[in-house]
This record gives C-alpha cells, structure tokens and sequence, in this order.
C-alpha cells in the first residue's frame, strides 16, 4: 500500500528565510504528485501537481516553487518567505489520494 | 476552469438527525471524486472514494452519490453524533490530472 512521508510536521520560519518542504512515496512507482496549502479559515487550495520526474505544473502565482528530483520525491521551495506563506502544506497523490501528514508553517 | 463547490459552508444539528452535504463540480471528465473529513488541527481522513463509472458507494452510516452529468455529489450521514463534528471536504480528480478541494462543510453535532 502506499504511504507518504512528509516533513518536518511544525516549522517557525522567519521572514526572509527560505524553506524546503520534502515529501517521498512509498508503495508505488511514477505517481502523480501534488502540493496543496491550506491558509487559515480557507480551503485546500492546489499549488503544484507533478506527473513525471522534472515535470512540474503551478496552479497559482506565487512565492514558492516546486521539483520533483526523483520519481518518488516532491520538494515545495521557497527563496524568502513571506507572512501569507503561513499555512497548513498538504502532500499529495491521486487515483485514490493518499495524504502526509501535513506541515504547519507559521512565518513570523 | 474546473472548480469545487460545497454547501452549506457550516451546518448545525441535534444529535441523532440524518444530514446531506453537497459538492458541485464544474467539469464533468473526472476520474474520482472522494470525501473526506477534517479534524481540527490534524490531517485528512479519506471517508468514501467513488469512481467515475459509480452512482454511490455506502460505508457504515455514510452514503455518498455521485451524479457526473450534473455536476453533484451528496455525502449523507444517518443518525449523526456529536463525534461527527468536523469539517467534511469534498475532492474531484479531473481528467487533467488536477485534484481540487471544495471549501468544506463544517459540522457541529449537538448532543
């Protein structure tokens, strides 16, 4: 069966600071994979889906960025966070979707 | 673009009273479409899945349907209980590989 590793689990970050959010998968191979944030009182909103090594597809604008160095990894990056970068980061896969464990940043 | 819906954003009950959520979708070339439920402070817990080819799929006191040509899915739950209290999510995998999220449902059970 497949499992997602994702972490760390907390993250206090300071403005300015850059940030790696990991993710790998377990149980399958050539998975698709997805970034999702889920903002303070809002819903999870898709940020970046992969379908293959390399191949990375960004639903929104924004500060962060996404990679997928190897076919089981999903790495969401960010050069210098922003406050609005607080949230709740969801890893992903889909046909029956699996989640990590998520990852709370605060941004302060 | 493909977008998910879901009402009411909040709903209040009694204990022991059968409820519907609703999702609408605006694409009808999906693989999926699943609920799940959100605690507060925790991850997700996937509820029911049902494939495109499905009408429903039942697990315990939950029952969800799935109308691809309308756009809709109803998650019903039967006899709630104030351990259902959460917010109910509702997700589509669209054809495009893209998996989107409604807002959610957030439900109080009252005992």
């Amino acid at each position: 069966s497949q499992t997602i590793h994702q972490w760390p689990a907390t993250l206090v970050q300071p403005v300015g600071s850059p940030l790696s959010l990991e993710c790998t998968v377990e149980g399958t191979s050539n998975p698709n994979l997805y970034w999702y944030r889920q903002a303070a009182g809002r819903g999870l909103q898709l940020l970046f889906y992969s379908v293959g090594i390399g191949q990375i597809s960004s639903e929104v604008p924004q500060n962060l960025s996404a990679s997928r160095p190897q076919d089981r990894q999903f790495i969401l990056s960010s050069k210098k966070l922003l406050l609005s970068d607080s949230g709740f980061y969801l890893c992903a896969t889909d046909t029956e979707a699996f989640f990590g464990q998520g990852t709370r940043l605060t941004v302060v | 673009k493909q977008e998910v819906t879901q009402i009411p954003a909040a709903l209040s009950v009694p204990e022991g009273e059968n409820l519907v959520l609703n999702c609408s979708f605006t694409d009808s070339a999906i693989y999926n479409l699943q609920w799940f439920r959100q605690d507060p402070g925790k991850g997700l817990t996937s509820l029911l899945l049902i494939q495109s080819s499905q009408r429903e799929q039942t697990s315990g006191r939950l029952n969800a349907s799935l109308d691809k040509s309308s756009g809709r899915s109803t998650l019903y739950i039967a006899a709630s209980q104030p351990g259902d209290s959460a917010t109910y999510l509702c997700a589509v995998h669209f054809t495009g590989n893209q998996f989107y999220f409604g807002t959610g449902t957030s439900l109080t059970v009252i005992p």
